[in-house]
């Protein structure tokens, strides 16, 4: 079975700067789909950015962004000029190409200081 | 477009009462996924309908959990009886067929006493 480990249950970033979070996941598939979901104090979860293995590209939304690491299975998210609006829950997920379900990590909580 | 709808948003019972959780998707959408919150164990798909059926309840906990999805624009899932430990945050997802992008509901926050 797949599993997805966040190792830091805490992060914190000064406000315009840049964070990392990170993500490693174990599975024997060679084709899958990676996502960061981000869940603010109103408790929806919301999708941040998302990774098709086979594309070698690291994807890009506005201030977020990935470093996929197929070999070392890590799909690390980075937070570029950090807000306020920023702080929230951040899980990441893998999903199967053979199945709808998500797997999810732990998560991180990232709390943004002025 | 509302987005997902879940109700109630908070629910408190008292162990052994019936509780059930309800779900409008997304119109439209065709999949539509219950996933469980808790401290221990995080989020976890305890089960997820294609067109109205049940493909994937490998997740549902016990025989005490029960869902459904009558038509494509409501869902259901049951707990009955109750007990503490299913105190968590109940997620509905809908998504616009496989593999498509997921919409989550704002969650059920259960409290078992």
């Amino acid at each position: 079975a797949q599993t997805v480990t966040q190792s830091q249950p805490e992060m914190s970033v000064q406000e315009a700067e840049t964070v990392t979070l990170s993500c490693t996941y174990d599975t024997s598939e060679s084709d899958y789909y990676l996502f960061w979901y981000k869940q603010p104090p109103s408790r929806q979860m919301i999708l941040v950015i998302r990774q098709e293995a086979y594309k070698q590209q690291n994807a890009t939304e506005n201030r977020f962004s990935v470093n996929f690491q197929k070999a070392a299975k890590s799909f690390s998210l980075k937070i570029s000029d950090s807000q306020l609006g920023d702080a929230a829950m951040y899980f990441c997920a893998y999903r199967s190409p053979y199945s709808e379900k998500l797997v999810f990590g732990k998560g991180t909580k990232l709390t943004v200081n002025p | 477009d509302a987005g997902v709808i879940q109700s109630p948003r908070h629910e408190v019972t008292e162990m052994g009462q019936e509780v059930t959780l309800r779900c409008k998707p997304i119109s439209g959408h065709n999949s539509l996924f219950w996933y469980r919150q808790t401290m221990m164990r995080g989020l976890e798909l305890l089960i997820y309908f294609n067109n109205n059926v049940p493909i994937d309840d490998s997740g549902m906990p016990e025989d005490r959990f029960s869902a459904k999805m009558p038509n494509a624009s409501f869902s259901t899932l049951k707990i009955q009886p109750s007990e503490p430990r299913d105190s968590a945050v109940y997620f509905c997802a809908s998504s616009r067929g496989q593999y498509e992008k997921l919409f989550f509901g704002s969650g059920t926050q259960l409290s078992v006493l």
